[in-house]
């Protein structure tokens, strides 16, 4: 039974580019939050995607955008990347009906030079 | 922004020596949860512990909450240099919402 995995495991980007990251919820799942986490701070809620819409949304701007499709995977888009984007930035799943525990995966690490 | 504060920010003890980290927040919950983060890695769940239970064990892992204090305690009994790791908390404010993090506890269990 797959957990969640996520692409690609590190990235180097420049100000000003635009990144997409990738998530595959654990097997059976059908809803993936999305978090960043800066060095040395806790994650923080981005958003959540169920029956491929944004169900819930954090405090950030609109630069950062997702999608979720049918197969419940999941992309994490960020346009004109600010230095104070660089960050882990991680994909929990989990099962609307399960009731609270987030499967999360190893995190996407992004740079931004 | 965060729901609240772990405490403390960092623990040093010997390997065999019980842990104890400490969460608060500041909403009304439905649950809440610790993971572990190793390294700068993907977090692991260790127990979630829903608003109407005050104590839950896992192994050697024991967690308490108080909602009328907004707090909850995890203990790691007989601990091992294998649990030096990061310790998050993080609530649940309504069943299948975001989680709300802390700022995490760093333990580091010398060998």
């Amino acid at each position: 039974d797959a957990g969640v995995t996520q692409s690609p495991t590190h990235l180097i980007k420049t100000r000003g580019q635009q990144v997409t990251l990738r998530c595959s919820p654990k097997s059976g799942h059908d809803t993936v939050s999305w978090y960043q986490q800066a060095l040395g701070q806790g994650p923080q809620f981005i958003f959540q995607y169920y029956e491929e819409e944004e169900r819930q949304r954090g405090n950030f701007p609109d630069r950062f955008s997702g999608h979720q499709f049918p197969n419940y995977s999941s992309e994490l888009n960020v346009n004109a990347l600010l230095l104070g984007d660089s960050a882990l930035y991680l994909c929990a799943s989990s099962l609307e009906t399960s009731g609270g525990e987030q499967f999360f995966g190893p995190g996407t690490r992004l740079t931004v030079l | 922004s965060q729901q609240g504060e772990e405490d403390p920010q960092a623990l040093s003890i010997q390997e065999g020596e019980n842990a104890t980290m400490n969460c608060s927040y500041k909403t009304s919950i439905n649950n809440l949860q610790w993971y572990r983060q190793n390294s700068g890695r993907g977090l692991v769940h260790l127990i979630l512990i829903r608003s109407n239970e005050r104590e839950k064990h896992s192994g050697r892992l024991r967690v308490t909450l108080d909602t009328s204090k907004k707090s909850s305690s995890l203990l790691i009994t007989a601990s091992r240099a294998a649990d030096t790791a990061s310790y998050f908390c993080a609530t649940e404010e309504t069943s299948g919402s975001r989680l709300t993090f802390g700022e995490g506890t760093q333990l580091t269990v010398n060998p």
